[in-house]
């Protein structure tokens, strides 16, 4: 089954202490992307990377890191967990269709909060 | 830059009522649009997109939504709501250059309710 996988669904965590939030894909795709999403605001794209060793920033990369050293898989990082971090992160992955443009699939979503 | 503007934040509804949820858009470029929908504790799931063609576009679950391009808006329309339909609507744009980043507006919260 073509999907996106994230791990862990759900994770309670506490000021400063490093994590990994992992990603994977098993569809060929490309391109990929985080998005956290907050009450009010939408999902905002925080990182992408559009194949591998190649990562760039979206609208809200602060306090984040990636990489993508293999093609399938986009763990997200974050170093130095702070409160404002506590979100709903969704991991997706795309590649171009034949209508010319890149349908997006989405993982599962994660549920992270930060103490 | 391009940007994507739900004007209603929560939309309450009965249940077989019609409903549109609006979304609005501004680029000076060409746009895909797209209706996402997100079921209590889930994940997102697509529920119809326009690329080209027909402005009139059918998704699931009885959903339809109009492109008008002199409005740039791209609203969301079901004639007869169920409870089921309850959960939070998100419409999103992707410029037709580069990357093809996916931007989305902030949400729309439908409540069906008996």
């Amino acid at each position: 089954e073509a999907q996106v996988t994230q791990n862990p669904r759900y994770l309670i965590t506490v000021t400063g202490k490093k994590l990994t939030v992992t990603c994977s894909q098993n569809m060929n795709h490309e391109y990929m992307s985080w998005y956290r999403q907050d009450p009010g605001l939408g999902l905002r794209q925080i990182y992408y990377s559009m194949n591998v060793e190649v990562t760039d920033k979206g609208d809200v990369p602060e306090g984040y890191k990636v990489s993508r050293k293999e093609k399938r898989n986009f763990p997200l990082i974050l170093e130095s967990p702070s409160p404002n971090q506590t979100s709903l992160y969704f991991c997706a992955s795309s590649s171009p269709t034949s209508g010319g443009y890149n349908e997006q699939f989405f993982g599962p979503g994660t549920r992270l909060t930060v103490l | 830059a391009q940007s994507v503007t739900q004007l209603d934040s929560q939309v309450p509804v009965f249940e077989e009522a019609p409903v549109e949820l609006r979304c609005n858009y501004s680029s000076s470029v060409s746009v895909y649009l797209f209706w996402y929908v997100q079921y209590p504790n889930q994940g997102l799931q697509l529920l119809l997109k326009y690329l080209s063609g027909s402005t009139l576009v059918k998704g699931i679950n009885g959903f339809e939504a109009e492109f008008n391009k002199s409005q740039t808006s791209f609203h969301l329309r079901k004639p007869s709501v169920h409870i089921s339909d309850t959960a939070e609507y998100f419409c999103a744009v992707i410029l037709n250059t580069g990357f093809q980043k996916l931007v989305f507006g902030t949400g729309t919260r439908l409540l069906v309710s008996p």
